[in-house]
């Protein structure tokens, strides 16, 4: 089946730290990826996608490569603010399987100032 | 509308009552979905509309859990007999279209309805 693992949380950080927060997903067909925030009261927002192989998406200061070696879509920051404290959701879409996005358990980010 | 519009944001109800949620998607978005979020659960898929198809119900939880798009624009989430399991934020999402919209540009989601059973 089309699934998708993220690293558990919480994650703590202190201000200008370097973030990594690993996603690896399984999928029968050719997936898009994204990473959605939820920043505290509030919605799902799309941070930032890729469509195929070798993409890297970015947004905010934030990145994430599309690997298909690796089946692998981790999410990067170089220098963390408070103002990132949020929960990161990993997803995916498989094309031709209809749009239903499968998403990660989340992980939540605490950013100490 | 410029943005997913979920309503109520908050329904407190009581156990065996019946609930609807409401969903106004963005305008011009053919497709529409329905996702759960529990404590401690993650996100979980309920169902999504595309356009005039038949829509895809393999996530709803029991036969309590009930959907409806009119018109292919506003979409209401009805909950009958809730249960206090059911409480949970409900985020209703557009997109573009299915397959190509949906690829590229990922979901737009609303801001959630926040149900508590009591």
């Amino acid at each position: 089946g089309n699934s998708v693992t993220q690293m558990e949380g919480p994650v703590t950080l202190s201000e200008e730290a370097f973030l990594t927060i690993n996603c690896t997903y399984t999928a029968t067909g050719y997936p898009s990826l994204f990473w959605y925030v939820q920043y505290p009261g509030e919605g799902l927002q799309l941070l930032l996608k890729a469509t195929k192989a070798d993409d890297k998406g970015s947004n905010k200061g934030f990145e994430a490569t599309y690997r298909k070696e690796t089946t692998s879509f981790h999410l990067e920051k170089g220098s963390v603010q408070v103002s990132d404290s949020a929960v990161y959701f990993c997803a995916l879409i498989i094309y031709n399987q209809g749009g239903k996005l499968i998403f990660g358990q989340g992980t939540e980010l605490s950013v100490k100032p | 509308g410029a943005g997913v519009s979920q309503s109520p944001s908050n329904k407190v109800t009581e156990k065996g009552k019946d609930v609807e949620l409401r969903c106004d998607p963005i305008s011009g978005h053919t497709a529409l979905y329905w996702y759960r979020q529990s404590l401690g659960q993650g996100l979980e898929f309920l169902i999504y509309f595309q356009g005039n198809s038949a829509p895809d119900k393999s996530g709803l939880p029991s036969d309590r859990f009930s959907a409806e798009r009119t018109g292919g624009s506003v979409s209401t989430l009805t909950i009958q007999r809730t249960q206090q399991e059911d409480s949970a934020v409900y985020l209703c999402a557009s997109s573009p279209r299915v397959l190509t919209g949906a690829r590229n540009y990922g979901y737009t989601f609303g801001s959630g309805t926040r149900l508590t059973v009591v």
